[in-house]
């Protein structure tokens, strides 16, 4: 079955730059998704078609894609996004939706 | 304001069906491009899509779950049921409901509902 790789964890100091990653060959076909999750809460999109932002979502949330690899950029990291982050796509066929397994975001 | 609202059942027995439905506003089901995809949760565990419909009646299954599951609308009522028979406790998780326009994300989800299987 078709798979998106995401670090498990990724840490940071507040102020930092975190980056996530999500790998998968599928990727150069498809737009990449990614959702912030907070205990006990709905996901929330933070970046759309591999770049875009949503209304309301801080400027500090990017996206970017290379390849078989797109990388959620969060600058400026603040204590309230401690998160778990999870990737989403298309397989190639672009039928079958699929999430990457998620990272937990730790702030300092 | 797009709202969408998961009901259904809490508890079901090992065997039994799953049936859950998803009453949304604030858009229409009928307008080209648009779609609504069913997401489930685990206590701990990741996401993972279930199953989509979309404006033309058009259906799409997880790979691994689509012998278990079925999709339908009533673009009338705004509202769009998710079947999945021959429950586990495995299939314990917050399932969620979710506007999924093309190309492909979902950008408005319900608050989820719990479902536990257990006897």
């Amino acid at each position: 079955s078709y798979e998106l790789t995401q670090p498990p964890s990724v840490s940071v100091s507040p102020g930092q730059t975190a980056r996530i990653t999500c790998s998968a060959d599928a990727l150069p076909k498809q737009f990449a998704y990614w959702y912030q999750q907070k205990p006990g809460q709905a996901p929330v999109q933070v970046i759309y078609k591999d770049t875009e932002r949503p209304s309301g979502i801080p400027e500090r949330f990017s996206g970017s894609s290379s390849g078989t690899t797109v990388t959620l950029t969060i600058s400026g990291v603040q204590a309230e996004d401690e998160a778990d982050y999870y990737c989403q796509s298309a397989d190639i066929s672009g039928a079958h939706r699929v999430f990457g397994g998620g990272t937990k975001l730790t702030v300092l | 304001q797009v709202t969408l609202r998961e009901s259904g059942p809490a508890l079901v027995k090992p065997t039994q069906t799953l049936t859950l439905t998803c009453t949304f506003s604030g858009f229409s089901l009928s307008t080209l491009g648009m779609c609504v995809s069913w997401i489930r949760q685990p206590p701990g565990k990741a996401l993972e899509w279930l199953a989509l419909i979309d404006w033309d009646d058009v259906k799409y299954y997880s790979p691994s779950l689509k012998t278990r599951l079925s999709i339908s609308k009533d673009t009338s009522k705004n509202q769009v049921v998710l079947t999945m028979t021959n429950m586990d406790p495995v299939d314990t998780a917050t399932y969620y409901c979710t506007r999924s326009p093309l190309p492909g994300g979902f950008d408005f989800w319900g608050q989820g509902t719990l479902v536990t299987v257990s006897s």
